[in-house]
Parts: C-alpha cells; sequence; structure tokens
C-alpha cells in the first residue's frame, strides 16, 4: 500500500533558526513528490515537485530535496512570515495525476 | 485569472439534507479533484475527473456524487448528509501533462462543512 509519513507533526522554532521537514513514503512507483504551504483557513499553495532521486529546488528559505525513500524541506534562517502548515504529497505512476497527501508538518516560527 | 473557486465559503447542514458544491476553474484544465480535509490530517481524495463527462471514485467516495459537464465546471453532490461528512472540501485543477516542471495541482480556497 502506498504511504506517506511526515515528521515532525509539529514544530516551533525561532526566527533565524534552520531545520528540516521529512516526508517518508513507500511507493510502487513514483511519478513525483510535491511540497505545498497550507495556511490556516486556505487552500494549499504549491512550493515545489521533485522527480527523481538526487534533484534539489529552491524557492527564497526553502530547499527540497529527494532520495529514493524520502524528501526533506530544509528552511534556513525562517522567518515568522514561514509559519505554516506544510504538506507532502505523491503522485503515483500510472494514476491520474492523483496526488496522495501526508498529514502535514505544522510550522511556528517565533519572533 | 481567477483560478479555481469554491462557493459556499461555509455551510451548516442538518443530518439527512442534501446540497452541492460548487467549484469552477479558468486556466482550462482537463484534471479535476475533491478532496476533504479533517482537522489536523492530510487531504483525501474523493472524486476526480479526467475531462467533461468522465468521473472516478478517490479514496473516499461514499456519500458523494459528481458530475462533469463542462471543463469548467466540476459540482460535488452530499447526498443525506452525515455528522462523518463535517470537513472542509477543497477542489483542485491541474494540467494533463508535462510542463517544464512547474506542473502541479491548483486549488481552491475551500468549502468548510458543518453537519449537525
Amino acid at each position: 500500500e502506498d504511504q506517506v509519513t511526515q515528521s515532525p507533526e509539529a514544530l516551533r522554532l525561532q526566527e533565524g533558526e534552520s531545520s528540516s521537514l521529512n516526508c517518508s513514503y513507500t511507493v510502487s512507483g513514483l511519478r513525483g513528490l510535491f511540497w505545498y504551504r497550507q495556511d490556516p483557513g486556505k487552500g494549499p499553495e504549491f512550493l515545489f515537485t521533485l522527480y527523481s532521486a538526487g534533484e534539489e529546488k529552491e524557492k527564497e528559505r526553502l530547499k527540497a530535496t529527494l532520495t529514493k525513500k524520502e524528501s526533506f524541506l530544509h528552511i534556513t534562517a525562517p522567518k515568522p512570515e514561514d509559519s505554516a502548515t506544510y504538506l507532502c504529497a505523491l503522485e503515483i505512476a500510472g494514476s491520474a495525476r492523483q496526488l496522495t497527501f501526508g498529514s502535514g508538518t505544522q510550522l511556528t516560527v517565533l519572533p | 485569472n481567477a483560478g479555481v473557486t469554491q462557493t459556499p465559503k461555509f455551510r451548516i447542514l442538518k443530518i439527512g439534507q442534501s446540497m452541492t458544491l460548487q467549484c469552477a476553474q479558468d486556466m482550462n484544465h482537463n484534471y479535476m479533484y475533491w478532496y476533504r480535509q479533517d482537522p489536523g490530517m492530510g487531504l483525501k481524495l474523493i472524486y476526480y475527473s479526467v475531462g467533461a463527462g468522465i468521473t472516478d471514485k478517490g479514496e473516499v467516495p461514499n456519500g458523494y456524487n459528481v458530475s462533469r459537464s463542462t471543463t469548467e465546471d466540476f459540482p460535488l453532490r452530499l447526498e443525506l448528509a452525515a455528522p462523518s461528512q463535517t470537513s472542509v472540501y477543497f477542489c483542485a485543477s491541474g494540467p494533463t501533462g508535462l510542463a517544464g516542471g512547474q506542473e502541479t495541482q491548483y486549488f481552491g480556497p475551500g468549502t468548510r462543512l458543518l453537519v449537525l
């Protein structure tokens, strides 16, 4: 069975304190791994797509990496505005572009 | 472009009532999806469509129905609402093929549904 597990469930950081969020997965065939940001009361907002092991993508203070079993979302020198829930999702090969989501990591960055 | 729009934003239903959640997109995407998100959980796929006239079940379809008569619209119908359907519902749309690595699903703002 295809599974996505995110850790930790919640993370509190001081402003400027770098850290990483984890997304581990077991799938029969991975077409792509997606990272989304979700603010309270809003829909998920796209951050990155990763397709193959070794791939990395960056956007401002965020950097996503992918291995054959997991993905990391690295947050460098976070600011309070980075506070949100970060969702990881998988697109399984052969599916109709459907996404299987993890339960998310709720990140709080304190000033 | 408005992107993906959903109505209503919030609704309270009594047990046994029915309603339709509306979803529209103006990006000419072939693929559209309905998800539900329960508190502290990720999104679970209810139904999806790969084009007008074509729909299929996702992970949690029981108690719901969909139709897709146009590319733009993908309404979700709740028949005989139950407390277990209390959730936040998100509609999403996405392109069919690769688009330079920026392909993704685009989400609407959500409909918060409370069944009492």
